[in-house]
C-alpha cells in the first residue's frame, strides 16, 4: 500500500491557461474524491467517483472545472481558463464504499498529498 | 451547511486535555475527524456512526450525540505531536457520499 499520490505537487500558470492534475488513490478503494483548501478553510468538496462514475459535482464548482475517472482507478481534473481566484490546494482522497451508489460516507478517506495551484 | 466547530483555537501545555465541538444543523450519519499539520494532507483520526459505531485510533476518543447532532473530540494527556489544525467532517441529508467540513480548530501544545 504505497497511500495516494497526486503530481505535480506544485503548479504555477498564468491566468487564462489549462492545467491538469492527476491522482493515483489506493488501489483497492473504489471511492474517489475531489476537495479544494485555502489558507485557513477545511477541505471543500468538488467532486467525487465510485469506480468510474461521477455521482456528484459542487454546485460551486463552475463549467471551467472538469475531472474525470475513466477506468476506475487514476483520476484527472483539469481547470480550464483559469483565474486567480482557483490559486488553492487541490486535494484527492480515496476510500472503500460498502453498498451500492446510495451509500453514506461510512470509511475513513486516506488524503494524498496535494497540488498546490498558483494562478499569476 | 457546513459544520462549526468551537473553539477556534486552543493553546495546551504538554500532559493537559482539550476538548473539540463539531456541530451540525442538519441530521447526521456519520462524523470523521482529520488532523492536518502544516503544509501537510489531512490525516484520519476517527469516524463515528449513527447508531454508536465507532472507528479509529486507540488513544483517539470521540462521541456522537445523535439527537443534537454534535460530536466532540476528546485529546487527553496530549503530547507536542498532537499540533495542528483540526477538522471534522460530516456527511449526511440527501447527499450521500461527500463531507463537508467544518473550518478547523487550531491545536497548539507547548513544553
Amino acid at each position: 500500500d504505497t497511500g495516494v499520490s497526486q503530481d505535480p505537487r506544485h503548479k504555477i500558470t498564468k491566468r487564462g491557461q489549462n492545467v491538469t492534475f492527476r491522482c493515483d488513490p489506493i488501489s483497492e478503494h473504489n471511492r474517489l474524491y475531489w476537495y479544494r483548501q485555502t489558507l485557513g478553510q477545511g477541505p471543500e468538496f468538488l467532486t467525487y467517483f465510485q469506480n468510474e462514475a461521477q455521482l456528484e459535482k459542487s454546485r460551486l464548482l463552475s463549467d471551467r472545472f472538469s475531472a474525470e475517472r475513466p477506468k476506475g482507478s487514476f483520476s484527472t481534473l483539469e481547470i480550464q481558463r483559469t483565474e486567480q481566484g482557483d490559486s488553492a490546494m487541490y486535494l484527492c482522497a480515496s476510500s472503500l464504499a460498502s453498498g451500492g451508489l446510495a451509500d453514506f460516507v461510512s470509511y475513513e478517506q486516506y488524503f494524498g498529498p496535494g497540488t498546490r495551484l498558483t494562478v499569476t | 451547511q457546513q459544520p462549526v466547530q468551537s473553539p477556534q483555537a486552543v493553546i495546551l501545555r504538554e500532559g493537559e486535555d482539550a476538548v473539540i465541538n463539531c456541530s451540525s444543523s442538519k441530521a447526521l450519519y456519520s462524523v470523521h475527524w482529520y488532523r492536518q499539520k502544516h503544509g501537510e494532507a489531512p490525516v484520519f483520526l476517527m469516524i463515528l456512526l449513527k447508531g454508536g459505531e465507532q472507528k479509529g485510533h486507540e488513544k483517539i476518543s470521540a462521541s456522537f450525540n445523535e439527537k443534537k447532532q454534535q460530536s466532540s473530540l476528546y485529546l487527553t494527556a496530549s503530547q507536542l505531536s498532537y499540533s495542528g489544525t483540526y477538522f471534522c467532517g460530516t456527511a449526511g441529508g440527501t447527499s450521500y457520499g461527500k463531507l463537508t467540513f467544518g473550518q478547523g480548530t487550531i491545536l497548539t501544545v507547548h513544553p
